[in-house]
């Protein structure tokens, strides 16, 4: 079955410190796939997507793209911030009115 | 304006009890969805509707019921509330023709004691 494999939190760094998020899939044909955050207490919010193999999705300085020979999509930032501190799910989805399949999240705590 | 909202945002309830949860979306979109998220902040699908009509009901048990009375809104109904019913809910809305993307409300964190 389609399913999303990220790697474990938490993650811990310091302010202005690169992030790597890990993100592979498995699926038949081809998802679009997607990050998305959650601040503690609040709901999900869309951070960027990619539709096509090669897309590169970007948003507020987090950037993931769309790699179908590895079937990835890491997102990475290059300097993160105390702000960044949040859970980030990778997630696909096949077509359009079809249920998002969730990673289980991975925990950034970022310290200054 | 609140794209997708959620009431109440916080449940407690005792075993046993019937309660309702209320999503609604002002996006104009076809589709919602009902989305689970337990304590380790696994998300996982329930339910979800397309203009009215019920797309996906995943293998939750029959005491979840969503009722959809019109297409911007869609509501959970729970009987016989158990403790491991306690989670996060969240609701979503989509458009089809719009590139995948799922709105999220800002979820009902349902206590059963």
């Amino acid at each position: 079955g389609n399913s999303v494999t990220q790697m474990e939190g938490p993650v811990t760094l310091s302010e202005e410190a690169f992030l790597t998020i890990n993100c592979t899939y498995t699926a038949t044909g081809y998802p679009s796939l997607f990050w998305y955050v959650q601040y503690p207490g609040e709901g999900l919010q869309l951070l960027l997507k990619a539709t096509k193999a090669d897309d590169k999705g970007s948003n507020k300085g987090f950037e993931a793209t769309y790699r179908k020979e590895t079937t990835s999509f890491h997102l990475e930032k290059g300097s993160v911030q105390v702000s960044d501190s949040a859970v980030y799910f990778c997630a696909l989805v096949y077509q359009a009115g079809t249920a998002l399949i969730f990673g289980k999240g991975t925990t950034l705590s970022v310290s200054s | 304006d609140t794209a997708v909202s959620q009431t109440p945002k916080y449940l407690v309830t005792q075993m046993g009890n019937d309660k309702s949860i209320k999503c609604e979306q002002n996006l104009g979109h076809d589709t919602m969805y009902w989305y689970k998220q337990d304590s380790k902040k696994f998300l996982k699908i329930m339910f979800s509707y397309n203009n009215k009509e019920l797309i996906i009901n995943e293998t939750v048990p029959n005491r979840f019921s969503p009722k959809s009375p019109d297409k911007a809104h869609l509501n959970l109904h729970i009987n016989s509330l158990e403790l491991g019913d306690s989670a996060v809910y969240f609701c979503a809305s989509s458009q089809e023709s719009r590139n995948h993307e799922q709105y999220f409300g800002p979820g009902t964190r349902l206590t059963v004691t």
